[in-house]
């Protein structure tokens, strides 16, 4: 059984850095062909894909936002995580975790965390 | 502004049959499949349609998907009230190198 957890802070700063893990378990991103991405949701707004890693930590970013983002993973804890500098109010957003499966030439979001949302305010 | 176009809003009676359409370009509609998601509201989206047509297990017949060029079509048939959720269209970007989304539509049923 497949399962994603997000987890961070509720609340950051304007200026200041978010740290965010999804703890994932029934599967390994170590397993050869497995991604997982990041993507936020501002309240009432579209889904916004953020970054995704590849099971060989191959990265690829949102052109938008990489210069603020980094995301990694610790094989070892089942572990994604996202940091993203610079935080400021329109970075509102619920933030979710999901895991990318790929089949022959189609690949597609099949599990998704249930969601952390962030505010970001003084 | 999202990649993928979207109607930001759909209706239909219970019964009757649906459609919502999202537009995109030769970079990702046109080359890469398609992915729907249903979210209902206060909860995380899940997967409706991969591939283009396919559907996961548990996902009712009366959903299906479509493509033709750079457009992708998702319809619902038989509507029922418990459709009524925010349905978005994704897909992998080749010149972006990313995946992009719709803007998501808000279907009601009336």
């Amino acid at each position: 059984q497949v399962t994603l957890k997000e987890s961070g802070p509720a609340l950051v700063k304007p200026t200041q850095t978010l740290t965010l893990t999804c703890t994932f378990s029934g599967f390994s991103l170590s397993t050869h062909g497995m991604r997982a991405s990041w993507i936020r949701q501002p309240p009432g707004k579209a889904l916004e894909w953020l970054a995704r890693i590849d099971w060989d930590d191959e990265k690829f970013y949102s052109t938008s936002l990489k210069t603020r983002l980094t995301i990694s993973k610790d094989t070892s804890k089942n572990q994604l995580v996202l940091t993203m500098t610079n935080m400021d109010p329109v970075d509102t957003a619920t933030y979710y975790c999901a895991r990318q499966y790929c089949s022959g030439n189609s690949c597609y979001f099949d599990y998704w965390g249930q969601g952390t949302l962030v505010t970001v305010s003084s | 502004q999202s990649v993928l176009t979207q109607p930001p809003s759909a209706s239909g009676t219970p019964g009757q049959r649906v459609s919502i359409s999202c537009s995109g370009s030769s970079s990702n509609i046109g080359t890469n499949t398609v992915t729907w998601y249903q979210q209902l509201p206060g909860t995380a989206p899940k997967l409706l349609i991969h591939s283009t047509n396919q559907r996961p297990s548990g996902v009712p017949d009366r959903f299906s998907g479509s493509k033709s060029g750079t457009s992708a079509s998702l319809a619902i048939s038989g509507l029922q009230s418990e459709d009524e959720a925010d349905y978005y269209c994704a897909a992998w970007d080749d010149s972006l190198i990313g995946w992009v989304f719709g803007g998501g539509t808000k279907l009601t049923v009336l």
